[in-house]
C-alpha cells in the first residue's frame, strides 16, 4: 500500500513565524502535491512537483514556497505565516502515465492553526 | 472558465438504500473522472476512476457513470450503510494531465 505521512497533525503558530510542512511518500512517486483545504472552497493546488528540484505554481502560491530536494520528500514553507492561512494542509503523491491514470495518494493532513 | 459542481447540501438516507451523488461539469472536456472519500479530519481516499469512453464502472457496492453529453457523472452506494457517511469528492483529468481539477464534494449521512 502507497503511504503518505505528514509530520504533524496539529500545528499553532504564531503570525511571522517560519513554517515547515513536510511530507514524505515510500512508494517512489514521481509527482508530489500540496493542497489546502477550506471549508466551502474546497482542494485548492498550492504547488505541485513532477521530479526532484522541479516545482510548479498550483492556484493559490502566494505566501507559500517548496523544496524537494528527494524524490520521496516534499516540504511546504510558509515564510512569514499569516492568519489567513489557517487551513488544513493536505500532500498528495501520484505517478505518471499507470492504468490508474494519476489516482492522487494523500496524506493525512496537516491542521495549521495561526495565531 | 472552468467548473466542477457537486451538491452542497448534505445527503441524508435511511440504511440500505441507494446513495447517488452528482458531479457535474461544464467548460470541461476531461478524458478521466474520479471519486474519493473523505472521513473527517482526513485526507481524500480514492475510489473508482471512469474513462471518458466508459459508460459505466462498477465496484463491489459502488457503481459510477460517466455522461460526456450530459457532461455529468453520478455516484451510486448501493445498500448503503452508517460507514458510508462521509463527503464524496470527484475529480476530473484532461488526457495527458496529471493534476486533477477537484469538486467541492458533497457529504452523505446514512441513518441506521
Amino acid at each position: 500500500d502507497v503511504k503518505v505521512t505528514q509530520s504533524s497533525r496539529y500545528l499553532v503558530k504564531r503570525t511571522g513565524e517560519k513554517v515547515f510542512l513536510e511530507c514524505v511518500q515510500d512508494m517512489d512517486h514521481e509527482n508530489m502535491f500540496w493542497y489546502r483545504q477550506d471549508p466551502g472552497l474546497g482542494l485548492r493546488l498550492i504547488y505541485f512537483s513532477y521530479d526532484v528540484k522541479m516545482k510548479e505554481k498550483g492556484d493559490i502560491p502566494e505566501g507559500y514556497s517548496v523544496s524537494r530536494e528527494k524524490k520521496e520528500r516534499f516540504s511546504l514553507i510558509l515564510e512569514s505565516a499569516s492568519t489567513n492561512q489557517t487551513s488544513m494542509y493536505l500532500c498528495a503523491s501520484s505517478r505518471p502515465g499507470t492504468w490508474q491514470q494519476e489516482t492522487q495518494y494523500f496524506g493525512p493532513g496537516t491542521r495549521l492553526l495561526v495565531l | 472558465s472552468q467548473k466542477i459542481e457537486q451538491n452542497s447540501e448534505a445527503l441524508n438516507i435511511q440504511e440500505g438504500k441507494t446513495a447517488t451523488l452528482t458531479c457535474n461539469y461544464t467548460n470541461y472536456s476531461p478524458a478521466y473522472l474520479q471519486w474519493y472519500r473523505q472521513d473527517p479530519g482526513r485526507g481524500p481516499v480514492f475510489l473508482l476512476l471512469i474513462r471518458e469512453n466508459e459508460k459505466e464502472k462498477r465496484k463491489e457496492r459502488l457503481k459510477v457513470t460517466f455522461d460526456t453529453t450530459l457532461k455529468q457523472s453520478l455516484f451510486h452506494i448501493t445498500a448503503s450503510q452508517p460507514a458510508d457517511s462521509a463527503t464524496y469528492l470527484c475529480a476530473l483529468l484532461s488526457g495527458g494531465s496529471y493534476i486533477p481539477t477537484f469538486g467541492r464534494g458533497t457529504s452523505l449521512i446514512v441513518h441506521p
